[in-house]
């Protein structure tokens, strides 16, 4: 595998369900981001890891909850999602949080969330 | 943090004429500007940046970007597409203090023969 995956691709989950979406990268970077992105909206960050350690919390609900167990591993636990939160979840690494370097960020396909 | 607008939410072209996307960002005294793509299911891809130096910048795939500060613009350019170029387009900005990107809501370009 080369670059950045995420499983599932897609992902179908009722209101009470609990799922999370993986994302793992190659490229030995040490900062991962995950974002949300709905149709005709622009990217919303939404967690930032640097060095295992969360960053940024873009003041996303509770129902969301990020692990990032080590620098190429990213997880984002699902429960209790709303049917608003039907997204394109996209997982994105760099190679570290700061400096320019942060700003070439390497994009997964991403997980085709839809909450029902 | 700044704010980004692309002007055209879909742009329909023929295969090798020229195309033109637009992306304006709320003003500052020094950005760092990024164009990206998505292809159909897949994720983004950077196609070029600025950071600093000659306003023009060139890409990947044959594009090539202008930044015009007076007008804070960004616009993106190819003077001929193929079909291949079919995909969403992204414009992100950021705060040279500041990693985070701020994206536009994207562009669609569809490349018909």
């Amino acid at each position: 595998e080369t670059g950045v995956t995420q499983t599932p691709r897609h992902l179908v989950m009722g209101m009470t369900n609990k799922k999370s979406l993986k994302c793992e990268q190659h490229l030995g970077h040490n900062a991962m981001y995950w974002y949300k992105q709905s149709a005709k909206k622009p990217l919303e960050l939404m967690f930032v890891y640097n060095f295992k350690e969360q960053t940024e919390n873009n003041s996303v609900p509770s129902r969301f909850s990020p692990e990032c167990p080590n620098s190429s591993h990213l997880f984002l636990h699902l429960h209790t999602l709303q049917p608003e939160d039907s997204a394109l979840y996209l997982c994105a690494s760099s190679q570290d949080q700061y400096g320019d370097r942060s700003y070439e960020q390497y994009f997964g396909p991403g997980t085709r969330l839809t909450v029902t | 943090a700044q704010s980004v607008t692309q002007l055209d939410s879909q742009v329909p072209v023929f295969e090798e004429a020229p195309v033109e996307l637009r992306c304006n960002y709320s003003s500052s005294v020094s950005v760092y500007l990024f164009w990206y793509v998505q292809y159909p299911n897949q994720g983004l891809q950077l196609l070029l940046k600025y950071l600093s130096g000659s306003t023009l910048v060139k890409g990947i795939n044959g594009f090539e970007a202008e930044f015009n500060k007076s007008q804070t613009s960004f616009h993106l350019r190819k003077p001929s597409v193929h079909i291949s170029d079919t995909a969403e387009y992204f414009c992100a900005v950021s705060d040279p203090d500041d990693y985070k990107l701020s994206f536009g809501a994207g562009t669609t370009v569809t490349v018909r023969a």
